[in-house]
């Protein structure tokens, strides 16, 4: 099946640092969303982008799906942002996504 | 628009006990699926359940089962419960399946005992 590996595992930021996240996946793929899970574990959707660059805010994201990878940008961070954000990736004709283990990243005030 | 809900949001279970869990999906959405998120793990794919039938299974056991409702609710039963089945339990809703961006609920958090 398809692998999606995420980089880095571990982030910490000062307020206002930006930052970038990889993900990288295994097989062509025909979705790609990215999320932003909170402390109490709800999946916050950020981008559906299988392919392409895409712009909400502070955030960014863009995928290479030719090259099977994908990246989130925050700009400014805020101690908002901080959580765990996952890529996950759908390629088959089931629709289930094969999420990555994730970037847990922490902003400090 | 009303988002995906879940329910219960906790729940404490002992070993060998059966659970079901609820999920009433986004309005216009006809798809659901369900995931497995261990702690410190990424959300693992259950199965997925389109016009009332089951469009796709992960790795889980036959113990796992499910139904979608002629309304697109859906229920995830789980029987003969082990301690390795703690964790967060999320479903997702998608206006078609396969290919549409899936929409989160809140999680229901199983803990057995």
């Amino acid at each position: 099946g398809i692998q999606v590996e995420q980089s880095p595992p571990d982030l910490i930021l000062q307020e206002g640092a930006n930052s970038t996240l990889r993900c990288n996946f295994s097989d062509s793929v025909n979705n790609l969303q990215w999320f932003h899970q909170n402390p109490w574990g709800q999946l916050i959707n950020l981008f559906y982008i299988p392919s392409g660059t895409k712009q909400n805010g502070r955030l960014s994201a863009t995928t290479v799906a030719t090259e099977r990878y994908s990246l989130l940008y925050i700009s400014s961070s805020q101690t908002t942002d901080s959580g765990v954000y996952f890529c996950a990736v759908g390629g088959g004709s089931q629709g289930n996504l094969i999420f990555g283990k994730g970037t847990k990243l922490s902003v400090k005030p | 628009e009303t988002g995906v809900t879940q329910s219960p949001t906790h729940l404490i279970k002992t070993r060998g006990q059966q659970v079901t869990l609820r999920c009433s999906s986004q309005s216009g959405h006809n798809t659901v699926s369900w995931y497995q998120q261990a702690l410190g793990q990424g959300p693992q794919f259950i199965f997925q359940y389109y016009r009332e039938e089951e469009n796709g299974r992960g790795n889980f056991p036959p113990r796992f089962s499910g139904l979608q409702f002629p309304n697109y609710s859906s229920e995830l039963n789980v029987n003969a419960l082990e301690l390795d089945d703690s964790a967060l339990y999320l479903c997702a809703s998608s206006p078609l399946a396969g290919l549409k961006s899936q929409y989160f609920g809140p999680g229901t958090r199983l803990l057995v005992l």
